[in-house]
C-alpha cells in the first residue's frame, strides 16, 4: 500500500520569508498525481496545488511552487512571501493511477509569525 | 460550478446513540463521494467512497456504515456511537474519471461523543 510520510509536525516562518514543507511517498507505481492541501483554522480543506507523475516540470501557483524529486521519491512545497494568511496545516497526499483512494500524510501544521 | 454541503457542522452525541451524517453535491453528475475522519491532531483517514449509487467500497472495519441512495447524496450512519467515534469527518467529491481530479471537501462535521 502507498504510504505519505510528513517528517514536520510543526514549523514557523517569519511573514514575507520563504518555507519548504517536506513530503516523500511510496510506491512502486509510474503512473500518479501528488496534490498538496492546506486547511486553515475554519478546518475548511483547500487545493493548493497538484503534480502529475509524468510531467518533468514542476508545478507552480502564484506563490505556492513544487519540487518533485520522482527518483527520490520527494514532493516539497515552497511557499514564498509567506503571509498570516498562510497560517495552517499542510497535507500531501498521493493518488494512484487508476484508483479512486487519496491517501494523505499526517500533514505539518505551520505557522507565519508577523 | 460545484458545490458540497455537508450537515450538521456539529454534533453532540451520547454513547450508543445513531449517528446520519449527510452530504450533497450540486453541479455535476455520477461524481465519485468520499467521507473521511480526521482525529484531533492526525491525518485523514479515508472511511468509505462510492463510484456510483449503492456502490461503497469500505475501508476501515468499525462502527459506521455509509450509503449512496441517490446518485449526489452520501450519508454516513452509525447504529450505536463509540467513544472512539469522536472526530471531524470530512464528506468530498471529484470527478470521476479524471485521474488528476483533485478531491473538492465539504466544511466537514465536529463530532464529539459524549
Amino acid at each position: 500500500a502507498q504510504t505519505v510520510t510528513q517528517s514536520q509536525p510543526e514549523m514557523s516562518v517569519q511573514e514575507a520569508e520563504t518555507v519548504t514543507l517536506s513530503c516523500t511517498y511510496d510506491t512502486s507505481e509510474s503512473n500518479y498525481y501528488l496534490f498538496w492541501y492546506k486547511q486553515p483554522p475554519s478546518r475548511q480543506m483547500i487545493l493548493v496545488i497538484r503534480q502529475e507523475a509524468y510531467k518533468q516540470q514542476n508545478a507552480t501557483e502564484n506563490r505556492f511552487s513544487v519540487n518533485f524529486q520522482k527518483a527520490a521519491k520527494s514532493f516539497s512545497l515552497k511557499i514564498s512571501d509567506s503571509q498570516l494568511g498562510d497560517t495552517a496545516m499542510y497535507f500531501c497526499a498521493f493518488l494512484q493511477g487508476g484508483s479512486e483512494k487519496l491517501v494523505f500524510g499526517k500533514g505539518t501544521k505551520l505557522t507565519v509569525n508577523p | 460550478s460545484q458545490t458540497i454541503h455537508q450537515w450538521p457542522a456539529t454534533l453532540v452525541q451520547p454513547v450508543g446513540s445513531p449517528l446520519s451524517l449527510e452530504c450533497t453535491v450540486e453541479g455535476t453528475s455520477n461524481p465519485n463521494l468520499y467521507w473521511y475522519r480526521q482525529a484531533a491532531g492526525r491525518g485523514l483517514q479515508l472511511l468509505f467512497y462510492s463510484v456510483g449509487i449503492g456502490q461503497i467500497s469500505s475501508e476501515v472495519p468499525q462502527n459506521l456504515s455509509a450509503s449512496r441512495p441517490q446518485d449526489r447524496q452520501f450519508i454516513l450512519s452509525s447504529k450505536k456511537l463509540l467513544l472512539s467515534d469522536s472526530g471531524f469527518y470530512l464528506c468530498a467529491w471529484r470527478f470521476t474519471g479524471g485521474n488528476n481530479s483533485p478531491l473538492h471537501f465539504g466544511n466537514g462535521t465536529r463530532l464529539t461523543v459524549t
